[in-house]
């Protein structure tokens, strides 16, 4: 089935640090979502990317769906220690998919 | 969310114990799923419903069944739990296809 890849799995950086996490497929994906699940949460949705190329900005999240659909990246800048948790990208593969398909996820800790 | 409720929030159980996790949600959507989530592994799709009468197996369907007994409410049963079944499950519903999923807030789940 579709699958989507994510990397890295875990990420560590100092507060004040940007982060990024890429999610990558080597099908076209019809769409990308994101979700950040905080330690001891459920995921919470954050954005939905739909076209090629999109850019959306949320304070300082930037997510990206590049120009093929085939890969997706969440930049933070200037990490905070509220920005810790579990980051998903979720694809559905075509257009004829009912099934959300999930990355492993980026973990991200910040050393305050 | 508050809108979809797991319960229990925490089950301890023994192999071969049939057990029922349930799911109940008031924001009136028709699509529901149950995903399970181990470390590392991100979230896999167990089965999912569009509605009453609508039940579908997803990625890790073996060893599971579900229950949609009603639009707000989806139950998943293990007949015979098995230890490799310990993990954190999640409800979740969605307004529409490809359209954000909103989850509950987990069940934890441990087979001795």
């Amino acid at each position: 089935g579709q699958q989507v890849m994510q990397i890295p799995q875990y990420q560590h950086v100092q507060e004040g640090e940007d982060f990024t996490t890429y999610c990558n497929s080597s099908t076209t994906l019809s769409n990308i979502q994101w979700y950040k699940q905080r330690p001891g949460g459920h995921p919470v949705f954050l954005i939905q990317l739909v076209k090629s190329g999109e850019v959306k900005k949320q304070k300082r999240l930037t997510f990206q769906f590049g120009e093929a659909k085939k890969n997706s990246s969440l930049h933070i800048t200037a990490t905070q220690t509220t920005d810790v948790g579990t980051y998903f990208c979720a694809s559905y593969s075509g257009a004829g998919s009912y099934q959300l398909t999930f990355g492993k996820g980026t973990k991200l800790s910040v050393i305050p | 969310d508050a809108d979809v409720t797991q319960t229990p929030r925490n089950r301890i159980t023994k192999t071969g114990k049939r057990i029922m996790l349930e799911c109940s949600q008031t924001k009136g959507h028709d699509r529901m799923y149950w995903y399970r989530q181990d470390p590392g592994l991100g979230l896999r799709l167990i089965y999912y419903s569009f509605d009453v009468k609508d039940i579908n197996k997803g990625e890790i369907s073996d060893g599971y069944s579900v229950s949609r007994q009603a639009q707000a409410k989806f139950s998943l049963s293990l007949e015979s739990a098995i230890p490799n079944q310990t993990a954190l499950y999640f409800c979740a519903t969605s307004m529409s296809s490809h359209s954000p999923l909103h989850f509950g807030n987990g069940t934890r789940l441990t087979v001795t």
